[in-house]
């Protein structure tokens, strides 16, 4: 069966600081991957998806960034934090045919103070 | 324009009550799938139920069922006999057709509390 990790579960990390969030699947191979964000009782915005490696399609502009080094990894970048990235961080995969639904890991919340 | 609008914000239910939450769309698409996803307080997104466009039968999954209404673009959910353990938020999300990667657009939620 497949299964999805995230890590950290939790961070918190000063205004300025760089950020890198890992989410790796078992199981299954050749994964589309999702990163998708969610603000405080808020629905999910999609902030990246990758349908092999080194391919990443951004769906919002912002100081945030992604990268598939290897088929089942896919790494949340930044440089420099902003308040505004403080929340809660969901990788998710599918195996690319329809219906293509998407299972979701344990998510990373994120607090930038 | 929103594309996924859950109109309850938040449900209280007896205990081994039936619960509908309510959930429509707006697609110019043939094909496109909706999803009902559970989010306990976790964080987890929890897989649900899945119903396609063309599907002709409503899809049921265990205590969950869609009442898919494609005239109305209404895809509600239904639990039977809801238990405790069913107290979370709910999300319905809609893929719009196509190869490849597509994403889901998601409702901003509704959250269930399920009372004893």
């Amino acid at each position: 069966s497949q299964t999805i990790h995230q890590w950290p579960a939790t961070l918190v990390q000063p205004v300025g600081s760089p950020l890198s969030l890992e989410c790796t699947v078992e199981g299954t191979s050749n994964p589309n991957l999702y990163w998708y964000r969610q603000a405080a009782g808020r629905g999910l915005q999609l902030l990246f998806y990758s349908v092999g490696i080194g391919q990443i399609s951004s769906e919002v502009p912002q100081n945030l960034s992604a990268s598939r080094p290897q088929d089942r990894q896919f790494i949340l970048s930044s440089k420099k934090l902003l308040l505004s990235d403080s929340g809660f961080y969901l990788c998710a995969w599918s195996g690319g045919s329809w219906p293509d639904t998407q299972y979701f890991g344990p998510g990373t919340r994120l607090t930038v103070l | 324009a929103q594309k996924i609008t859950q109109t309850q914000p938040g449900m209280f239910v007896q205990e081994k009550e039936a619960v509908t939450l309510d959930c429509t769309y707006d697609t110019s698409d043939q094909s496109y799938g909706l999803f009902w996803y559970k989010q306990p307080s976790s964080g987890e997104m929890i897989f649900l139920i899945y119903q396609g466009s063309y599907d002709e039968q409503n899809a049921t999954e265990g205590r969950y069922s869609l009442n898919f209404q494609k005239a109305r673009k209404s895809a509600n959910l239904v639990i039977s006999a809801s238990q405790l353990g069913d107290s979370a938020m709910y999300f319905c999300a809609m893929r719009e057709g196509g190869r490849g990667a597509q994403k889901l657009v998601f409702g901003q939620g509704t959250r269930l509390t399920i009372n004893p």
